[in-house]
């Protein structure tokens, strides 16, 4: 199994810009969801899927849209990049969303000029 | 809103000396709590997890105490080694909390041989 599998692992964009981030995983898990890591301020919530079909907001969600079309991939779309949306981008799955340990790819480093 | 505060946020030991990393949450519905360890270029991963119901969990070299009174909890590594170098994550989820983690900012230890 290769777990979750996020490409690419860097992109550069200009201000502006489109782009989606990809995240697949193998384990046929439920939960599926997208954080941002900053420096200094741990993992940040984005938005989450809690089955094929269903997504709902995280903590900070402005700037990025996400959909669930299938079970093993959850996509997340930049619209129009800004240079604050510079992070490390991780994609996660659990088997369920209730308290169960979550499996995180090895990221996506993104700078916006 | 919810919160989870890490200390220290640096943490510097000699090899064969514990470490000892404490976190406090401010949602007492919260009731699950993982620890995770990143290494350089990669994503989170977990080490160990505690629930409520538990005050103490250990997991050979690694050990997680919990008081819900207080609403602490605290990573403890004996007898580090080299390789235990890395970020290491708390997080806190409420029960049901729809997989929705909220992560500490993370605590970087160097282990020196």
């Amino acid at each position: 199994n290769a777990g979750v599998t996020q490409t690419p692992k860097f992109q550069v964009l200009k201000t502006g810009q489109s782009m989606t981030l990809q995240c697949a995983q193998d384990m046929n898990h439920e939960y599926m969801s997208w954080y941002r890591q900053d420096p200094g301020m741990g993992l940040r919530l984005i938005h989450y899927s809690v089955g094929a079909g269903i997504t709902d907001q995280g903590e900070v969600p402005n700037g990025y849209n996400v959909s669930r079309s299938t079970t093993e991939d959850f996509p997340l779309r930049l619209l129009s990049a800004a240079p604050s949306q510079t992070s490390v981008y991780f994609c996660a799955s659990s088997f369920s969303a209730a308290n169960q340990p979550q499996h995180f790819g090895d990221g996506t480093r993104l700078s916006i000029l | 809103g919810e919160n989870v505060e890490q200390h220290p946020s640096t943490l510097s030991v000699q090899e064969g000396d514990s470490a000892v990393i404490k976190c406090t949450y401010s949602d007492s519905a919260s009731n699950y709590f993982p620890w995770y360890k990143q290494e350089l270029g990669k994503g989170p991963q977990l080490i160990i997890d505690i629930r409520s119901n538990v005050g103490e969990k250990k997991d050979q070299r690694i050990a997680v105490t919990l008081n819900k009174t207080a609403k602490h909890f605290s990573l403890h590594i004996t007898e580090t080694q080299p390789e235990d170098s890395a970020v290491y994550f708390c997080a806190a989820e409420r029960s049901f909390g729809g997989g929705k983690l909220i992560f500490g900012q993370g605590t970087e230890l160097s282990v020196k041989p």
